[in-house]
């Protein structure tokens, strides 16, 4: 079983569409997590941590389930700015601060 | 600010070559890394510093040699390279490596193509 698992999509929506990611870890010692969006040929660029309590970011809301060691990413009205892959990504328990990352979910938001 | 800088963009160089790569960081974070990461697929982690020292090597070859001469910078020495390491080469840093410090901030990377 992978680390962290994403559906590699790609999702085709259309402006304004509500669009939710999901992504699943394998370590249930895992105590930080986060998303990531990396447009083509560039850095992944922190979009949010999760919290256990869910936390939203204007048109972004994660939300984690430690049971289910689960991790999901709803966007709200996208936008065409918005089209890129989303990086699911959790700490590797252990020490120096390791980071294991999904193979990432595209998104492509169309007119 | 939340900038990494990273020098150069893109690369060439021969397997006979040696070249290094360059990361430079102004937010007083204490934990740099460097990343590898191929097309299409996810960053793939090769070296922590924190606090100017080696704290994890993820078995990479020798060919590929960090060094941390302060605390603002991460230097990646080659030597020697395949064509397979070819690839996006990203640094990262962060304000530590414990628990709360732990977010991680890319510079956005030198493309490294080995002929």
């Amino acid at each position: 079983r992978k680390e962290v698992e994403q559906d590699p999509g790609p999702f085709n929506v259309p402006e304004g569409a509500t669009v939710a990611f999901n992504c699943t870890y394998s370590n249930s010692a895992s105590q930080s997590f986060f998303w990531y969006r990396q447009d083509c040929r560039k850095e992944p660029k922190l979009l949010m941590s999760v919290y256990s309590s869910g936390n939203e970011d204007g048109r972004f809301t994660a939300q984690l389930n430690r049971a289910s060691q689960y991790i999901s990413l709803l966007i709200r009205d996208s936008k065409l700015s918005d089209s890129a892959t989303y990086l699911c990504v959790v700490n590797i328990p252990g020490g120096g601060n390791k980071l294991t990352f999904g193979t990432g979910t595209q998104l492509k938001v169309e007119l | 600010d939340t900038e990494v800088t990273q020098t150069p963009k893109h690369l060439v160089m021969g397997m006979t070559n040696k070249k290094s790569l360059k990361c430079e960081q102004h937010m007083g974070h204490r934990a740099m890394y460097w990343y590898k990461q191929k097309a299409k697929k996810p960053p793939e982690l090769m070296f922590v510093y924190s606090y100017e020292k080696l704290s994890i090597n993820e078995s990479v070859p020798s060919r590929f040699s960090p060094e941390c001469p302060n605390s603002s910078l991460l230097n990646l020495h080659l030597h020697a390279l395949q064509p397979e390491d070819s690839a996006l080469y990203l640094c990262a840093s962060s304000q530590g490596i414990a628990g709360g410090e732990e977010t991680q901030y890319f510079g956005p990377g030198t493309r490294l193509l080995v002929l």
